[in-house]
């Protein structure tokens, strides 16, 4: 057990829907990752929250927003949700050293 | 930006073989991890070795950070260890962004 929290494990839903998945970092750790990871590709980073705020983005689509609250939890919102949208998207959570500890991810199925 | 290659893509053993993984990387790097995903999608932490040489039972991990490359070594190979390793990097002056290679795919036959 990583420590890192993330719900829901599964989700399927339709194309043009919105989704929420929400990470709960280790406890003390201040950055909170998102990374994305389809079908037989690598992960690919998508954005990066530190002690609340925007820290660096990646390859994040304009349909997809995230956030990281006062409790640390984060939430990445997915919308207008298109078939190519189903991955595994993974919350990774670090101290000021860096080293990553990923959540199960949570796996979006849009039919 | 950083690159990250693995080798070899796939590698395919018998129980009970002996394996090395590999990572290189382009740049002078902070941090370096080896990950494990498992056939159930799970990214399990093995090593944070941004340089040096750490074991971990039949695992053990070397990263030579001058001359930009890490090796994973398995060995006694089970069939739980089957699924893909990856590396990740986080480059010097960089984004502070962990950048991951595209992994080696392992099965280990029984």
């Amino acid at each position: 057990d990583s420590g890192v929290t993330q719900t829901p494990k599964h989700l399927i839903t339709a194309t043009g829907q919105r989704v929420t998945l929400r990470c709960s970092p280790r406890s003390g750790d201040l950055s909170v990752y998102w990374y994305q990871q389809s079908l037989d590709q690598g992960l690919q980073f998508l954005i990066q929250y530190y002690n609340g705020e925007e820290r660096a983005k990646g390859n994040i689509l304009e349909r997809f927003s995230a956030q990281q609250f006062p409790d640390l939890h984060s939430e990445l919102n997915l919308s207008s949700l298109e078939l190519g949208d189903s991955a595994l998207y993974f919350c990774a959570s670090s101290k000021d050293t860096g080293e990553l500890f990923f959540g199960e991810g949570s796996r979006l199925t849009v039919l | 930006g950083i690159q990250v290659e693995q080798s070899p893509p796939d590698l395919i053993l018998q129980e009970g073989a002996n394996s090395t993984l590999r990572c290189n990387f382009s740049d002078s790097v902070n941090n370096l991890q080896w990950f494990h995903q498992n056939p159930w999608g799970q990214l399990i932490n093995l090593f944070y070795i941004p340089s040096g040489t750490k074991q971990n039972g039949r695992l053990s991990a070397t990263t030579v950070a001058t001359e930009r490359y890490s090796l994973l070594y398995i060995s006694s190979s089970q069939t739980t260890d089957s699924g893909v390793y990856f590396c990740a990097v986080v480059i010097v002056g960089g984004s502070y962004i962990p950048t991951f290679g595209r992994g080696t795919s392992l099965i280990v036959h029984p």
